[in-house]
C-alpha cells in the first residue's frame, strides 16, 4: 500500500539540539497528523493539522501543514532523552473518513 | 477499560494455521480500526468499523483476512491459512466518534509465521 515519504530515515542528535523532520506525498491530504511510537507500543498522537499553511505547537513540538497540502514538517526544540522513538506522519484524504496513510517513519536517537 | 487492550501480545503460528487476534476498545468508542505494521514500516490500514458495521475493508490484503465486531464492542481479526508474509504487528485503534483523529492505539499483537 501507499506510504508517505519521510526524511531523514534516522538521526542521531545530542541532548539540547533542535530536530527537524519532514514528510512528503504525491497526493493531496486535507489533514496531517504526527505520531510517536515507542518500542512495543502503539503510536501516540502528538499534533494534528487541519488547514493548509497551519502552524501548530504542542510544548516543544511545532508542526506545519504545507501550502500545497502535499507535505508537512515537525520540529522538536531542545531535545531530551525521552524524545527517543520513531516519529510517523499520517495524512487523511478527502472522502476517506478517518482512514490514515502513514509515513515510513523517522527514528530519533538522542545522546547525552 | 482505560486503554485499548489487544491479546495475545505475541503469537507464533505455523504456516497454514488459522489465528484470531482480539481487540478490546475503550468503552463507548464508536469507531474501531485495524492496521498492519510490517517491520521497519509505518502502519497500513486494514479495516474500519463504526459500531458493528464494517464500513471499509479495502485494506485487507486477501480473502484470508476477516474482521468482525458483532456487538459493536470487542473486535476479532482472523487470518486463515497464515503465510510468512503475514508476519507483522497488528494494531487496533478506537475513537469516540466517526471522523475523530483522537485515535487511541493498542500495543499491538506481534504475529510471527514460521
Amino acid at each position: 500500500g501507499q506510504q508517505l515519504n519521510q526524511s531523514p530515515q534516522s538521526m542521531f542528535i545530542q541532548e539540547g539540539e533542535d530536530v527537524s523532520m519532514n514528510c512528503t506525498s504525491s497526493s493531496i491530504f486535507n489533514t496531517w497528523l504526527w505520531y510517536k511510537q515507542d518500542p512495543g507500543e502503539g503510536p501516540v498522537l502528538l499534533i494534528a493539522l487541519y488547514k493548509a499553511g497551519e502552524l501548530t505547537s504542542n510544548g516543544r513540538l511545532t508542526a506545519q501543514f504545507g501550502i500545497t497540502r502535499k507535505d508537512s514538517f515537525l520540529n522538536i526544540s531542545a531535545s531530551i532523552p525521552s524524545d527517543v522513538g520513531i516519529y510517523f506522519c499520517a495524512g487523511q484524504m478527502t472522502g476517506t473518513a478517518s482512514k490514515l496513510t502513514f509515513g515510513t517513519g523517522t527514528r530519533l536517537q538522542v545522546t547525552l | 477499560g482505560a486503554g485499548v487492550s489487544q491479546s495475545p501480545r505475541y503469537k507464533v503460528a505455523k504456516r497454514g494455521q488459522d489465528v484470531a487476534l482480539r481487540c478490546d476498545p475503550i468503552s463507548g468508542h464508536v469507531s474501531l480500526f485495524w492496521y498492519q505494521q510490517a517491520l521497519g514500516q509505518g502502519p497500513e490500514f486494514l479495516t474500519y468499523f463504526q459500531n458493528e458495521a464494517q464500513l471499509d475493508k479495502s485494506g485487507l490484503p486477501s480473502d484470508r483476512f476477516f474482521a468482525e465486531r458483532p456487538e459493536g464492542s470487542v473486535s476479532t481479526l482472523k487470518i486463515q491459512r497464515t503465510q510468512q508474509e503475514d508476519s507483522a504487528v497488528y494494531l487496533c485503534a478506537s475513537s469516540l466518534f466517526q471522523g475523530s483523529y483522537g485515535y487511541t492505539f493498542g500495543s499491538g499483537t506481534r504475529l510471527t509465521v514460521v
